[in-house]
């Protein structure tokens, strides 16, 4: 099925650690976005990607850092791990053009504790 | 911010009643959006209305619009037990949504 994939679903870090969590859309889209959602709260962006090439920050940046590999894929890096980055995390992805243009695609997310 | 707030935080119903939930927002935008999250799932797009509409229908769902008032609402009739869910507004300027904290339903058989 078309859509958005992220890796891995579930991971735990120990404080300090570094990993990158990685996202593919298949739907050809130009845009993707990380966000980052904490229990009882909205989804608050982390960077986005508007299209392939370019990279921006978004609401919540420091700590992360981000690189569109190509049009498909797009991975963020956790560089140094701290408990505040507990949370899930969600890739999506759109199409700024076009009918549909507007709507956004998510992946299922990835589960981080960081202790 | 631009971020959408929900109201109510939570919502209890039976199944066949009407759901209704507000999202309000700052300043002017492209268009708004409705998502659904399935609990400790990724978010589903439901629905996108834009500057220039006013109403906009999908199955069970009715969306409206006020540009004028800065408010949006969500309608879903006739609930089922699989609509639990929380619901999210995002309204859209510039390419990027900002969510709020959502309204959490539960349709009880």
């Amino acid at each position: 099925n078309a859509g958005v994939t992220q890796t891995p679903k579930f991971q735990v870090l120990k404080t300090g650690q570094s990993m990158t969590l990685q996202c593919a859309q298949d739907m050809n889209h130009n845009s993707m976005y990380w966000y980052r959602q904490d229990p009882g709260m909205g989804l608050r962006l982390i960077y986005y990607s508007a299209s392939e090439g370019t990279t921006d920050k978004g609401e919540v940046p420091n700590g992360y850092n981000v690189s569109r590999l190509n049009k498909r894929e797009f991975s963020l890096r956790l560089e140094s791990a701290a408990p505040s980055q507990t949370s899930v995390y969600f890739c999506a992805s759109s199409e700024p053009r076009g009918i549909d243009y507007g709507s956004y695609t998510f992946g299922s997310g990835t589960r981080l504790t960081v202790v | 911010s631009q971020q959408g707030e929900e109201d109510p935080q939570a919502l209890s119903i039976q199944e066949g009643e009407n759901a209704t939930m507000n999202c309000s927002y700052k300043t002017s935008i492209n268009n708004l959006q409705w998502y659904r999250q399935n609990s400790g799932r990724g978010l589903v797009h439901l629905i996108l209305i834009r500057s220039n509409e006013r109403e906009k229908h999908s199955g069970r769902l009715r969306v409206t619009l006020d540009t004028s008032k800065k408010s949006s609402s969500l309608l879903i009739t006739a609930s089922r037990a699989a609509d639990t869910a929380s619901y999210f507004c995002a309204p859209d300027s510039w390419g990027k949504l900002q969510f709020g904290a959502g309204t959490q339903v539960v349709v009880t058989p």
